[in-house]
């Protein structure tokens, strides 16, 4: 198994809602990441998990909670979130958080906050 | 700080005409630069490394450190070679994990 596998493809959620994105790979990857993608923009680096344990977190408000319950997977929480925050998200892997290694991407959630 | 420049958003070349997309950068370490690509409808993925110093798709990249630039060519393109083309950086931030930096894109239509 090569991919890096995200639910839901794509969620509407209000603006007092609390939901969740999951992401999950089988290659053995010890580095996990999260992304958020607007439109005709590039994707911007939110959270990066080396070996299950947060190493980066790129100023993004708390209303964001990520989670690495085991090497595989990877959720992102989201509490009170924002119209501004409708983006693609995107889940990433890569092999060895300590080497420039390939990164592999999921399909991404495409959210809404209405 | 890292920085990814990609300064065309939009190319468009005739099918068979050579193709540069260019991506300048600016990192204090030693990075690594790649090329990511996404197809339409598709996820993004990775086109080429300079590390591997490979032809993907007839795609070559070198890297230059004089000019830190890292420009994407192919000297005859195709009509499926059309996408979204991402020039990025990996960096070893200062917890010792890697970041992976885009530059805003090149969307290169390819005119049959």
């Amino acid at each position: 198994d090569t991919e890096v596998t995200q639910t839901p493809k794509h969620l509407v959620m209000g603006m007092t809602n609390k939901k969740s994105l999951k992401c999950e790979q089988h290659m053995g990857h010890r580095a996990m990441y999260w992304y958020k993608q607007k439109a005709k923009k590039p994707p911007e680096l939110m959270f990066v998990y080396s070996y299950e344990k947060l190493s980066i977190n790129e100023s993004v408000p708390s209303r964001f909670s990520p989670e690495c319950p085991n090497s595989s997977l990877l959720n992102l929480h989201l509490h009170a979130l924002q119209p501004e925050d409708s983006a693609l998200y995107l889940c990433a892997s890569s092999q060895d958080p300590r080497a420039h290694t390939e990164a592999f991407f999921g399909q991404g959630t495409r959210l809404t906050v209405v | 700080a890292q920085r990814v420049t990609q300064p065309e958003k939009l190319l468009s070349v005739f099918k068979g005409a050579p193709v540069e997309l260019k991506c300048n950068y600016s990192y204090s370490g030693s990075p690594e630069l790649f090329w990511y690509v996404q197809y339409s409808r598709q996820r993004l993925q990775l086109l080429l490394r300079h590390i591997s110093r490979e032809s993907i798709k007839g795609f070559t990249a070198d890297l230059n450190k004089g000019e830190t630039s890292f420009h994407l060519k192919k000297p005859f393109a195709q009509e499926e070679d059309s996408a979204m083309y991402y020039c990025a950086l990996s960096g070893l931030g200062e917890t010792g994990a890697n970041n992976l930096f885009f530059g805003t894109g090149t969307r290169l239509t390819v005119i049959p």
